[in-house]
């Protein structure tokens, strides 16, 4: 089936960049996606990249998207202590219900001063 | 960008009574909404996808009964965990389907005693 794979824990210095990747196995997904959660709380969309684009930036944020790999990775330039959260990278899937999203484990960021 | 709410954010109850958990699309009408668990440090799983005046379709695994869904109107969905045990403890997590993206709620923890 479809999945989403993602390293566990990533640990950087303020002000450095954070790079956080991603891999996926639904070459049909037509959306893939960044969501954002702090602790105890719901998710954040980031941001989104259409499966016909290699790369979208969105101020501090870079999407690559490498679809022969099917490799996805949200760089986060000049990083602060308030990225420091979970990061999901999730593709969109067709299931029996529709359009679904199916998530990886998640990329713990910790942003130390 | 496009509001979900959920409610209540936290409940506590004893083992064997029922919860109802609300979640509202409140600036758009969603015809779909899904509903996931999260389990401590781990991803999202997807537990049914809810369409509007239809029933639910549930992921493999989760049980109908269990876990009733009810979407009656373009902007509430309702999961009622009925019978609840402490192995249901969990963050629940609902998402409405927008013009290009699923927005999700703040999440409810429940937590069975």
């Amino acid at each position: 089936g479809e999945d989403v794979e993602q390293s566990l824990f990533l640990s950087v210095r303020e002000g450095d960049s954070s790079v956080i990747n991603c891999t996926y196995t639904d070459s049909s997904s037509t959306y893939l996606y960044w969501y954002k959660q702090e602790p105890g709380a719901g998710l954040q969309l980031l941001t989104y990249i259409f499966s016909n684009m290699d790369m979208k930036q969105d101020q501090r944020l870079t999407v690559l998207l490498n679809k022969k790999d099917k490799h996805l990775s949200l760089r986060i330039a000049d990083t602060q202590t308030g990225d420091s959260a979970i990061y999901f990278c999730a593709e969109s899937t067709l299931n029996q219900a529709g359009t679904a999203l199916i998530f990886g484990k998640g990329t713990t960021l910790s942003v130390s001063s | 960008g496009a509001v979900v709410s959920q409610h209540p954010s936290r409940v506590i109850c004893k083992s064997g009574t029922s919860v109802k958990i609300e979640c509202r699309s409140l600036d758009f009408q969603a015809t779909t909404m899904f509903w996931y668990r999260q389990f401590p440090k781990q991803s999202l799983m997807l537990m049914a996808t809810s369409n509007e005046g239809s029933k639910a379709t549930y992921e493999q695994g989760v049980e109908k009964d269990k876990f009733l869904i009810n979407h009656a109107s373009l902007t509430l969905s309702t999961l009622t965990v009925t019978s609840a045990h402490p192995e249901d403890s969990s963050f629940y997590i609902c998402s409405a389907r927008g013009m290009d993206t699923q927005y999700f709620g703040p999440g409810t923890r429940l937590t069975v005693l």
